[in-house]
């Protein structure tokens, strides 16, 4: 259990578009996710919560204009980079809460997303 | 954004050698988490520690919640080369940030054969 996706697991854009990333609970329902985003060789920072039913709630600093979520369902959570920049490049990941094996609820992790905008 | 502090930054053994990393962070957390990143990939969860001096194995992997709710340790044993990786250790506060995750800096483990 508590297996999180997202997709896609890389995509390469032009300067000035937008891309949406998908993060998808696969086998439990998440009320809440949460997206991360992580430069090379360094850690977690978080970027907003994703709320479904109701707006996101984004962390000091990140631009909710720039990077708009929606939580369509109980298993969907979006993520979109509007109007993207080269310095928006940066490895994108999801979280979920769910429990699986030995674990109580906890946090899981998606694969990421690899955005390189050009 | 706050991150904990966690030691070593890197770590370079030979297989089979003990491995021990920490982390403290100056204010309380609600429960510790230990991740294990591979280059490319998401964190996988490795040990959920959820109560102040609670003790928790899996497998070759130990893992330490302080006393005090500020800090703790991983302990890889014998180690083999599919350890290699980056090792988290994140921190989760309960009330209106529950699920809201504070990561370390990550110790990169390199497993000589």
């Amino acid at each position: 259990g508590a297996v999180v996706s997202q997709h896609p697991s890389w995509v390469i854009c032009k300067s000035g578009t937008s891309v949406k990333i998908e993060c998808r609970s696969l086998d439990f329902q998440a009320t809440t996710m949460f997206w991360y985003r992580q430069f090379p060789k360094k850690s977690l920072m978080l970027m907003a919560t994703s709320n479904e039913g109701s707006k996101a709630t984004y962390e000091q600093g990140v631009e909710k204009d720039k990077f708009l979520i929606n939580h369509a369902s109980l298993t969907l959570s979006t993520l979109t980079v509007t109007s993207a920049h080269p310095e928006d490049s940066s490895f994108y990941i999801c979280s979920a809460p769910g429990t699986s094996g030995m674990f109580r609820e906890t946090q899981y992790f998606g694969p990421g997303t690899r955005l390189l905008v050009l | 954004g706050q991150q904990l502090n966690q030691s070593p930054q890197s770590m370079f053994i030979q297989e089979g050698e003990d491995v021990s990393m920490n982390c403290t962070s100056s204010s309380i957390f609600n429960t510790w988490l230990w991740y294990k990143q591979d280059p490319g990939e998401g964190p996988v969860l490795l040990i959920a520690l959820y109560k102040a001096g609670e003790l928790t194995s899996n497998g070759r992997l130990t893992a330490q919640f302080g006393i005090t709710r500020k800090d703790s340790f991983l302990n890889i044993s014998a180690s083999i080369p599919s350890d290699v990786g980056i090792y988290f250790c994140a921190g989760q506060r309960g009330g209106t940030s529950y699920g809201k995750l504070t990561f370390g800096q990550g110790t990169i483990l390199t497993v000589h054969p």
